[in-house]
Formats: C-alpha cells, sequence, structure tokens
C-alpha cells in the first residue's frame, strides 16, 4: 500500500525469543495503530500512537510494547513469543481521528510462532 | 464490552445481483462507522463511511444505511461483481484517538 511499509511481510520464530514487526510510513501522519487479524476476531487493537513517544494501550496488549521514535517508524515488539500470537499483523495510520477514509493499512505481517 | 458484530459469516450471490451485508453494534455512543473491503493477502481498502447524523450514504455502487434505533448497519452493492468478492468489515469509532472497533467480518462470493 502507498505510503505505508510493514516488515518482515512473513516471520517463523521460536516461543521465547523475541520479535519486533516495522511499520513504516511516508506520509508524516501523525497517528498509527498495530492491529491483529485471527479467524473469528476481525482485526483486534494492540497498541496506537498520537505522537512521536505518545503511545496507549488497545483491547488486547498483553505481550506487546511498542516504540516510536520518529514520526514515521512504530515498532511492535513480543519480548517473548509464544503460541497464541500467531496472527496477521496490520499497521495503519491515520491523519484525523475518527476518519476512516484517511485510515491507510500496510500489506500486513504473518508471524507464526512455533 | 463494547463490539460490533455481523449477522452473517458468509454471503453468495450471482453476479449482477445485489448484495447486503448487515452489521449490528452495541455502542449507542458511536458517532462515525466505516466499511472496508478486505482482499486475500490484502490489509483492509476503505469502502465507505457515514456519521451517526445521518442514515444514509450513497458511493459508486454501494450504499450504506445506518438505523440508530435499532442500531443495525448494512452496506449494499449494486450489480455485484466478481471483483467485489472479498471480506466484508464493518467498524465504529468512538472517536478517542482514532480507534476502530471492528467486526469478524463477511465473506462475500460472487458467483458467475
Amino acid at each position: 500500500d502507498a505510503g505505508i511499509t510493514q516488515s518482515p511481510r512473513h516471520k517463523v520464530t521460536e516461543t521465547g525469543t523475541p520479535v519486533t514487526l516495522r511499520c513504516h510510513q511516508t506520509e508524516n501522519h501523525r497517528y498509527m495503530y498495530w492491529y491483529r487479524q485471527d479467524p473469528g476476531h476481525g482485526l483486534r487493537l494492540i497498541h496506537y500512537s498520537y505522537g512521536v513517544k505518545d503511545t496507549d494501550k488497545g483491547e488486547v496488549s498483553d505481550g506487546y510494547s511498542v516504540s516510536r521514535s520518529k514520526t514515521e517508524d512504530f515498532l511492535l515488539t513480543l519480548e517473548s513469543a509464544t503460541s497464541s500470537q500467531t496472527s496477521v499483523y496490520f499497521c495503519a495510520i491515520s491523519e484525523l481521528p475518527g476518519t476512516g477514509y484517511g485510515y491507510t493499512f500496510g500489506s500486513g505481517t504473518r508471524l507464526t510462532v512455533v | 464490552g463494547e463490539s460490533v458484530g455481523l449477522h452473517l459469516p458468509t454471503l453468495s450471490v450471482q453476479e449482477g445481483d445485489n448484495s447486503i451485508i448487515n452489521c449490528a453494534y452495541s455502542n449507542s455512543a458511536s458517532d462515525y462507522f466505516i466499511w472496508y473491503k478486505q482482499e486475500s493477502g490484502k490489509g483492509p481498502q476503505f469502502i465507505i463511511d457515514i456519521r451517526s447524523n445521518m442514515d444514509k450514504r450513497q458511493g459508486q455502487r454501494v450504499t450504506v444505511l445506518l438505523n440508530k434505533t435499532v442500531k443495525h448497519l448494512s452496506l449494499q452493492i449494486a450489480a455485484t461483481q466478481p471483483g467485489d468478492s472479498a471480506v466484508y468489515f464493518c467498524a465504529e469509532s468512538f472517536n478517542q484517538g482514532g480507534k476502530l472497533i471492528f467486526g469478524q467480518g463477511t465473506e462475500l462470493s460472487v458467483k458467475p
């Protein structure tokens, strides 16, 4: 998707290892979000950021941490990966809160924890 | 907790027919609703949105209807095409930092 890049696109990792997913944007949007997508649950918010070094928890934040040291990068870290964190992770950006049109999603990272 | 849900997990329609995808929400304070389309292997893409002060909004081949009385949202797709095959999500916003709460999704399958 234009303006937002997630890396890696796919990753397989072992239980107990740390994992960091990266979201990079070139739109200079203020708001960035991390969602996970699982069958039967749709997309659930993990963490979000409303500015550099300003982050907050979403509905499924346990086991995850985030950092945003620059406007363009939002990192999601699994400190010690568990099998329950096997999922597809999506990053999203927006400039105006509550404006779906300005909400752009990345292509996702498929994470498998074995 | 508050939730957004969908009545039908799957919907199969014939090409050229109209499609209706439904969504129920539980939070009467939600003031903004969005429909997204997600194709396999891709992130969700914006289709259409509606604010709580409206009950209908039309786009190109799509219409969103909002019934606040029964907390119901629907997406109508006219003359459904094979390219419309995807999973459709509704989402609601409480205007809290732009956080969106998503429903579980409905898979639309269009038969040629």
